[in-house]
């Protein structure tokens, strides 16, 4: 069963704008992490932010977590044609090894 | 370091048939995970090896698919036989740690006719 919901399903928006994606999953997690999935290919692991956590930054990548609304987002600023992707969060569990994987937002840049 | 690698990248088969897909893991990487990724949602997860161990198959249908790690490195997952509803892309993981970045191969796109 998935774990997370991302929203929005689908997103389109002009290359310089931001694009904000967010997730909610349903249990009590340890980490959540955020991958970009290009069409064709592999996962590529964005970031990972801790449960104890609240923001992390990487490059053009913010994350937040809020543990009580049991959600997080990712925002990717300035976006480019490359960022054209779909985007994915993932959460474990403690006691629980395994990754769960959200359904994905699907983000096309406009150039 | 080299990725992850997979074989084949597609695999077109009637079904019924058997079918093999074979995963390199990063050198070094104990723990190595089969995900299956129907089109329009997220990967789940098939089984998670540590080394040539099975730490989680819970997902796995049993009956029909089967996956061995031998030697802890190279890994191999089969389905025999096959249905239209295994039609998915078939991605690999490993990682150095569990609860640590997992490392994907480019999958292996099925299509079962």
């Amino acid at each position: 069963s998935q774990q997370g919901e991302e929203d929005p399903q689908a997103l389109s928006i002009q290359e310089g704008e931001n694009a904000t994606m967010n997730c909610s999953y349903k249990t009590s997690i340890n980490n959540l992490q955020w991958y970009r999935q290009n069409s064709g290919r592999g996962l590529v692991h964005l970031i990972l932010i801790r449960s104890n956590e609240r923001e992390k930054h990487s490059g053009r990548l913010r994350v937040t977590l809020d543990t009580s609304k049991k959600s997080s987002s990712l925002l990717i600023t300035a976006s480019r044609a490359a960022d054209t992707a779909s985007y994915f969060c993932a959460t474990d569990n403690f006691g629980n090894e395994k990754l769960t994987f959200g359904t994905g937002t699907r983000l096309t840049i406009i150039p | 370091e080299a990725g992850v690698a997979q074989s084949p990248r597609y695999k077109i088969i009637e079904k019924r048939q058997s079918v093999a897909f074979w995963c390199n893991p990063i050198s070094g990487h104990a723990t190595l995970y089969w995900y299956q990724q129907i089109l329009g949602q997220g990967p789940k997860l098939l089984i998670q090896f540590q080394n040539n161990g099975v730490v989680d198959d819970s997902q796995l249908p049993k009956d029909r698919f089967s996956a061995e790690r031998l030697k802890g490195v190279d890994s191999t997952l089969k389905i025999q036989p096959a249905k239209l509803e295994d039609s998915a892309v078939y991605l690999c993981a490993s990682t150095n740690r569990i609860w640590d970045t997992q490392y994907f191969g480019p999958g292996t796109r099925l299509t079962v006719l």
